[in-house]
């Protein structure tokens, strides 16, 4: 069973067009929930680390929120340079050495000019 | 700069010969770990380190090998690559706490005929 989902897998954004990303999760005692960004062919570029519900994260176009059992990533009038794949993690407090993190399939965003 | 960086960015080999991917960093960090990332399936873990002469497995370690000697580097070695473990792969570290971020190396892309 996936402890990470993310939804949609695929996202297609007119420039402007305002939306969000949903990732879910199924661990409990969450050690952190994180978001990176990811462009074709290059390493996770990270973006924001959420560790309770309630708390949020705003960087430029983008703000990262979390609740018990899911956050959601809000991307405001976004721009074709955020196209990419936004993947969403956990650290799972029994993964590996309590430093494992669990990743989703990631969203793949595509943002038309 | 702080970064992770990985050598070689791109490698095709053959079925059955060694090679070894390095992994080095220069942010004084003691958590390493070796990921891959293949289509459908997201970022798994195959080894991390907790500090030099400490690694463990993750969730696939079969057909791959670490050592860590040296706080810096991490490498990964492959002692008879298959053509199952064509896949692009990621170092990552951090420094070792509960809050602290993972960052990504940019990727080595491998190919086994």
């Amino acid at each position: 069973e996936d402890q990470v989902t993310q939804s949609p897998e695929a996202l297609r954004l007119q420039e402007g067009e305002s939306s969000s990303l949903n990732c879910s999760y199924t661990v409990s005692g969450l050690r952190g929930l994180f978001w990176y960004r990811q462009d074709p062919g290059k390493g996770p570029e990270f973006l924001f680390t959420l560790y309770s519900a309630g708390e949020e994260k705003e960087k430029e176009r983008l703000k990262a929120t979390l609740t018990k059992k899911e956050s959601f990533l809000h991307i405001t009038a976004p721009k074709p340079e955020d196209s990419a794949t936004y993947l969403c993690a956990v650290r799972d407090p029994s993964g590996a050495g309590s430093y494992q993190l669990t990743f989703g399939k990631g969203t793949k965003l595509s943002v038309i000019p | 700069e702080a970064q992770v960086t990985q050598n070689p960015r791109y490698l095709i080999t053959v079925t059955g010969k060694k090679l070894t991917v390095t992994c080095s960093q220069n942010m004084n960090h003691e958590y390493m770990s070796w990921y891959r990332q293949d289509p459908g399936l997201g970022l798994r873990q195959i080894y991390y380190s907790m500090n030099v002469e400490v690694t463990d497995k993750g969730d696939v370690p079969e057909g791959y090998k670490v050592s860590r000697k040296e706080k810096r580097n991490f490498p990964l070695i492959l002692e008879s690559p298959s053509p199952n473990q064509t896949s692009l792969y990621f170092c990552a570290s951090s420094f070792q706490g509960a809050r602290e971020t993972q960052y990504f190396g940019p990727g080595t892309r491998l190919l086994v005929l």
